[in-house]
C-alpha cells in the first residue's frame, strides 16, 4: 500500500533547462509535503515544504507546486544545474491531525547533463 | 560537525548474529526517529523515540527489532538473530521538536547493515 508514490525512477535534464519532478498521494489526510535530496553514501537533506493551506512555495532555484484536488505535488528546479544530479524523495505527513510519521515516495533520479 | 552521527557506516553480521546500530542526534535535538531504505525502495519508518520514552513504533517489526534512546548516550536501533532480509540501510533523523511544519527532520549518513 504505497501512499506517496513518485512514477518516474529516473529523469535527465540538460543543464540550465528546468527539472519537474512529480509526486502523487493517495492519503487525503495528508496536509505536509517535503521534498528531500540524497546524495549517495548520503543521508536525505531537506530542500523545502510546503503545507496544505498553500499551493505554491518557493525557495531560490525551487519551487514546490502542490494540487490538493488532483493529490499531487511536484518540485521545479530551474535553472538545472551538474550538482543537482541526485535521488530525490518526497514525503508526507498527517501534521495537524496526528502528526504522524513522514512516509517517503520510492525516489526519483535525476541526472544533470552538462 | 554538529549533524546526527551514525556509526558504524557499514556492518557485516552473519545470519543469528545481532547488530547494533548507534545514532548521536544532533544538538540540542531530543526526537530521534529510525528509518529502513531497501534496494530501490523508498525509506520505511521504523520508529520514534524521545529521551527514554518510545512514542510511535508502528513501523517496527513485532519481533527482533527494539529500540532505546536512554536519557545518556545514543539512540540505539538493535536486531537480534539477524536474517538476509534485514540487509538494508538504516537512517536515523532528529529533530528539534515533534512540530513538523518548522521542523523538518535532519538525517544522518546511514548504517549500511549486510548479512551473510
Amino acid at each position: 500500500d504505497q501512499q506517496v508514490k513518485q512514477n518516474s525512477p529516473s529523469l535527465s535534464v540538460q543543464e540550465g533547462r528546468i527539472s519537474i519532478l512529480n509526486c502523487d498521494y493517495t492519503n487525503s489526510m495528508f496536509d505536509y509535503f517535503l521534498w528531500y535530496k540524497k546524495y549517495p553514501a548520503e543521508g536525505p537533506t531537506f530542500l523545502i515544504s510546503i503545507s496544505s493551506i498553500k499551493d505554491k512555495n518557493e525557495d531560490g532555484r525551487f519551487t514546490v507546486f502542490l494540487n490538493k484536488s488532483a493529490k499531487h505535488l511536484s518540485l521545479h528546479i530551474v535553472p538545472s544545474q551538474p550538482g543537482d544530479s541526485a535521488v530525490y524523495f518526497c514525503a508526507a505527513s498527517d501534521f495537524i491531525s496526528g502528526n504522524t510519521p513522514l512516509v517517503f515516495g520510492k525516489g526519483t533520479r535525476l541526472s544533470v547533463i552538462a | 560537525n554538529a549533524g546526527v552521527m551514525q556509526n558504524p557506516r557499514h556492518l557485516v553480521r552473519r545470519r543469528g548474529q545481532e547488530a547494533r546500530l548507534r545514532c548521536s542526534p544532533m544538538k540540542g535535538h531530543s526526537h530521534v526517529y529510525w528509518y529502513r531504505q531497501l534496494p530501490e525502495e523508498g525509506l520505511k519508518f521504523m520508529v520514534y523515540l524521545q529521551k527514554e520514552n518510545i512514542i510511535d513504533e508502528s513501523g517496527m517489526p513485532k519481533e527482533r527489532f527494539s529500540a532505546e534512546f536512554p536519557k545518556e548516550g545514543p539512540s540505539i536501533l538493535r536486531i537480534q538473530q539477524v536474517v538476509r532480509g534485514d540487509s538494508a540501510a538504516y537512517f536515523c533523523a532528529s529533530s528539534l521538536t515533534s512540530d513538523r511544519g518548522n521542523s523538518p527532520l535532519h538525517f544522518g549518513n546511514g548504517t549500511r547493515l549486510t548479512v551473510t
